[in-house]
């Protein structure tokens, strides 16, 4: 099936641990990106690589290392975990850079709890 | 960014139209108006775009008036499994959209 898929679906692990989530697209896309919901529903967006270049990185703590080996893969690697990282990740591609014209396709999320 | 307005929720029956509004006061010229649907446990779904006037799929129609400060996401006839939350985004261009919390729609029998 072609799709974005991220691995593992649920992680759950102690705070100061380092964890690292997966993502694969097999769409063809040129854009990746890491969104990351909290409890109310918001969908931050975090990084976003075209064609493994950075090209975007909101305030997001540099605990957070996105790595790009080719543009079908974006893995976010988080550092020194806390509390408060606890949320719903989410890897998404489009299909260009001008995301908002293409539209995203989501994986279905990483449900990481700190504890 | 244009910054986008939702209800937070909304009930509806079976059956029933669901229209949900957005508000893009300060949409600009280049951005599209683009609506995502989201399961439970699941990621958004991409359901339907516009620019102008009226776009219409096999999933919902989408109504934007002329001055564009507004869009109305239409249901025709909902069921239980469109129980949901709907985003709307207003973007375009190279701009990278995060998502407000949506309307979250119950349809109930």
């Amino acid at each position: 099936d072609t799709a974005v898929s991220q691995t593992p679906k649920y992680l759950v692990t102690q705070m100061g641990n380092d964890k690292s989530i997966k993502c694969e697209q097999n769409l063809g896309h040129d854009t990746m990106y890491w969104y990351k919901q909290d409890s109310k529903k918001f969908l931050k967006i975090m990084f976003s690589y075209n064609n493994k270049e950075l090209i975007i990185n909101e305030t997001v703590p540099n605990r957070f290392s996105p790595k790009s080996p080719d543009k079908a893969h974006l893995n976010l690697h988080i550092n020194s975990l806390e509390l408060g990282d606890s949320a719903v990740y989410f890897c998404a591609s489009s299909k260009g850079d001008s995301d908002a014209v293409y539209g995203y396709t989501f994986g279905s999320g990483t449900r990481l709890t700190v504890v | 960014l244009a910054k986008t307005t939702q209800p937070i929720s909304m009930d509806s029956y079976e059956g029933q139209e669901v229209n949900i509004t957005c508000s893009h006061n300060n949409i600009a010229t280049n951005d599209y108006i683009t609506w995502y649907q989201q399961f439970p446990s699941q990621g958004p779904r991409f359901i339907i775009q516009g620019y102008k006037t009226k776009v219409k799929n096999e999933v919902a129609s989408l109504f934007i008036p002329a001055d564009r400060k507004s869009s109305t996401l239409s249901l025709p006839r909902v069921s239980l499994s469109d129980t949901a939350v709907y985003y709307c985004l207003v973007g375009g261009g190279a701009k990278k959209l995060s998502f407000g919390a949506g309307t979250t729609v119950t349809v109930r029998a």
